[in-house]
């Protein structure tokens, strides 16, 4: 959606690191997250961060979040083949009734 | 069942045809959500349950489109008059009922094609 920008392409050997990124314009957002699409499957939750942090690691994920800049990034390690797929940034906000997502960052691993 | 369950997982109808979607959500789930994806396409909200409450319709894009959720489980998504801007894969999602349960458990979606 408009409100949040990602992205469109992303390619990367194996073993190397990824980093997608993620703008979004509304300072009221409360959960970001990051979700994994892989071809004709629903999207997968990988990990979220709350506002008021800005850093979150999970095995070979790191979220990064720069409030002041409305940035937030996904960074994975030793990148696999099998972490091809669509990344999407998302936001929620104080009733969690809407989900805003980017559009997707369609990550490319060559081996 | 264990996850988000939708049914058909594709469908494709000619242009004026009338369509239902199908939605199971995760049982005890109270919160369930619609989105389109359109090729290429984030994800586009169109309707939001969340128990009794009246469902936030915010995100339909025209009168062509309906949703219902019988007994606060099963959801049903109704395109009358398809268009061809209409074919998308159309996703589904639940949560639990709970300020601190925000992540959302997708389905594997239906993909509408009209012809």
């Amino acid at each position: 959606g408009e409100d949040v920008e990602q992205s469109l392409f992303l390619s990367v050997r194996e073993g190397d690191s990824s980093v997608i990124n993620c703008t979004y314009t509304d300072s009221s957002s409360t959960y970001l997250y990051w979700y994994k699409q892989e071809p004709g499957a629903g999207l997968q939750l990988l990990t979220y961060i709350f506002s008021n942090m800005d850093m979150k690691q999970d095995q070979r994920l790191t979220v990064l979040l720069n409030k002041k800049d409305k940035h937030l990034s996904l960074r994975i390690a030793d990148t696999q083949t099998g972490d091809s797929a669509i990344y999407f940034c998302a936001e929620s906000r104080n009733n969690f009734n809407k989900f805003y997502f980017g559009s997707g960052t369609k990550l490319n691993v060559k081996p | 069942g264990a996850g988000v369950s939708q049914s058909p997982s594709n469908k494709v109808t000619e242009k004026g045809k009338d369509v239902e979607l199908r939605c199971d959500p995760i049982s005890g789930h109270t919160a369930l959500y619609w989105y389109r994806q359109s090729l290429g396409q984030g994800l586009e909200f169109l309707i939001y349950f969340q128990g009794n409450s009246a469902p936030d319709k915010s995100g339909l894009p025209s009168d062509r489109f309906s949703a219902e959720r019988t007994g606060g489980s099963v959801s049903t998504l109704t395109i009358q008059r398809t268009q061809q801007e209409d074919s998308a894969v159309y996703l589904c999602a639940s949560s639990a009922d709970s300020v601190l349960s925000y992540e959302q458990y997708f389905g594997p979606g239906t993909r509408l094609t009209v012809t």
